[in-house]
């Protein structure tokens, strides 16, 4: 099992940002995906889910209507969408697989600044 | 909204055994999952489903439950256990995902 992370970087506020997570490894179809992210020095955080087929998505209150939890199917990776971005969004975002997490991308560092 | 409390630290001498604790109001009525994180890393699976152990993972690490409040176990702990323990559940709606807050375990 691989999940391997891109899109990360330094944004402005208001701005977007595309996070990718590129799965190998284990039939994608299957598994329920997950976001979190940790702030610098802080805890983990749960972001988001996307079941497997895609037809329900829920979010943490924070980032519910600036952020979009997908799937591609065809390409097997776990996108996040996240729009009008602002400080406290600055984390390592990790994706994860599955209902126990059990598998975790690499991290990718977004940071949210002027 | 709802929040699962964890110890912010426990120290325990190598080759004793550490027990890392989380609570919560529907602990008793969802799973709990630990997760191991150490600097600069993503984290690790150690326990899922209460107490079942993920291959790979050493059988010094164990989780019990009782009642609102679930423990890790590490028995003979070692130098490399040095690292963020969190419990992760779910909330009665059973659709959000909720982390504590992290224990840090030091070996002294």
């Amino acid at each position: 099992v691989h999940l391997v992370q891109s899109g990360g970087g330094v944004v402005q506020p208001g701005r977007s940002l595309r996070l990718s997570c590129a799965t190998s490894g284990f039939i994608f179809d299957n598994f329920g995906m997950h976001w979190v992210r940790q702030a610098p020095g802080k805890g983990l955080e749960w972001v988001a889910f996307v079941s497997s087929d895609s037809a329900n998505t829920y979010y943490r209150d924070s980032v519910k209507g600036r952020f979009t939890i997908s799937k591609d199917s065809s390409e097997k990776t776990l996108f996040l969408h996240m729009n009008s971005l602002r400080g406290d969004d600055t984390a390592v975002y990790f994706c994860a697989r599955g209902d126990s997490l059990d598998s975790w991308g690499q991290g990718t560092l977004v940071t949210v600044s002027s | 909204s709802y929040e699962l409390t964890q110890p912010p630290s426990v120290s325990v001498s190598p080759g004793q055994t550490a027990r890392v604790t989380c609570s919560g109001d529907e602990l008793a009525d969802q799973f709990v999952y630990w997760y191991q994180q150490k600097p600069g890393q993503a984290p690790i699976l150690v326990i899922f489903k209460d107490t079942q152990r993920p291959s790979g993972i050493p059988e010094r690490f164990s989780g019990s439950t009782s009642g609102t409040t679930v423990t890790l176990t590490i028995t003979e702990v070692q130098p490399e256990d040095e690292a963020d323990y969190y419990c992760l559940s779910t909330d009665s709606s059973v659709t959000f995902r909720v982390f504590g807050g992290g224990t840090r375990l030091t070996v002294l």
